[in-house]
């Protein structure tokens, strides 16, 4: 079974410009999490969707913001760029949201 | 709110030997987790704990959880290099996001 799959694996940004993220799950599973990881705050939490519908969401501005398609693939958007959202962003995958979450190999996102 | 503390956050310990990184989490926890990541590159799942007094062994690698305390261990026995990674662990208190621990950065030297 293949893995959880993100693309782009890196990208370069400046300050203002807007980046989108994709995520597309193990097969068969529902539950995608975002998380964003920086050396300094560790590993928080974004946002969940199941099914399509925003389940949990993290204590972040409004400029990150996601949504789930049919098929489970799920994509994240952050707009104005600030030199601190630099970071590895990680999506993770699950059956249904409350069993062990695999995660993808990351986005490292560097904002210039 | 739920925390979650982990310590040490860095371990810098000798092949061979053996030590223990200990959880310790603020609340009521449904499961509790422990991933492994090598640097610049993903979370890799080691344990899921679900009960009282679980005990997962893996390896060189064993987890236990006591929930009354609110620990979980990651015990290391007779380390090697390869170990070299960062471990967390995650709490889940169901229905609500996981919480990571600041992890711990284990060196493991010759």
């Amino acid at each position: 079974k293949a893995g959880v799959t993100q693309t782009p694996r890196y990208l370069i940004k400046t300050r203002g410009q807007q980046v989108t993220l994709s995520c597309s799950p193990i097969s068969g599973h529902r539950s995608v999490s975002w998380y964003q990881q920086t050396p300094g705050q560790g590993l928080q939490f974004l946002f969940e969707y199941f099914s399509e519908t925003q389940r949990n969401k993290g204590n972040f501005p409004g400029r990150f913001s996601g949504r789930q398609f049919s098929n489970s693939r799920s994509e994240m958007n952050v707009s104005t760029l600030e030199l601190g959202d630099s970071a590895l962003y990680l999506c993770a995958s699950s059956l249904f949201g409350q069993e062990t979450q695999y995660f993808g190999p990351g986005t490292r996102l560097l904002v210039l | 709110e739920l925390k979650v503390e982990q310590n040490p956050l860095f371990l810098s310990m000798q092949e061979g030997k053996n030590y223990t990184i200990y959880c310790n989490y603020s609340t009521t926890s449904d499961r509790l987790y422990w991933y492994r990541q090598d640097p610049g590159k993903s979370l890799e799942s080691l344990f899921v704990l679900l009960s009282n007094g679980a005990v997962k062994q893996e390896g060189r690698l064993m987890a236990s959880l006591d929930t009354k305390a609110r620990l979980s261990t990651l015990h290391i026995t007779a380390a090697v290099h390869d170990l070299s990674a960062t471990y967390f662990c995650a709490v889940d208190m169901g229905n609500t996001p996981l919480v990571f621990g600041k992890g711990t950065r284990l060196s493991v030297i010759a």
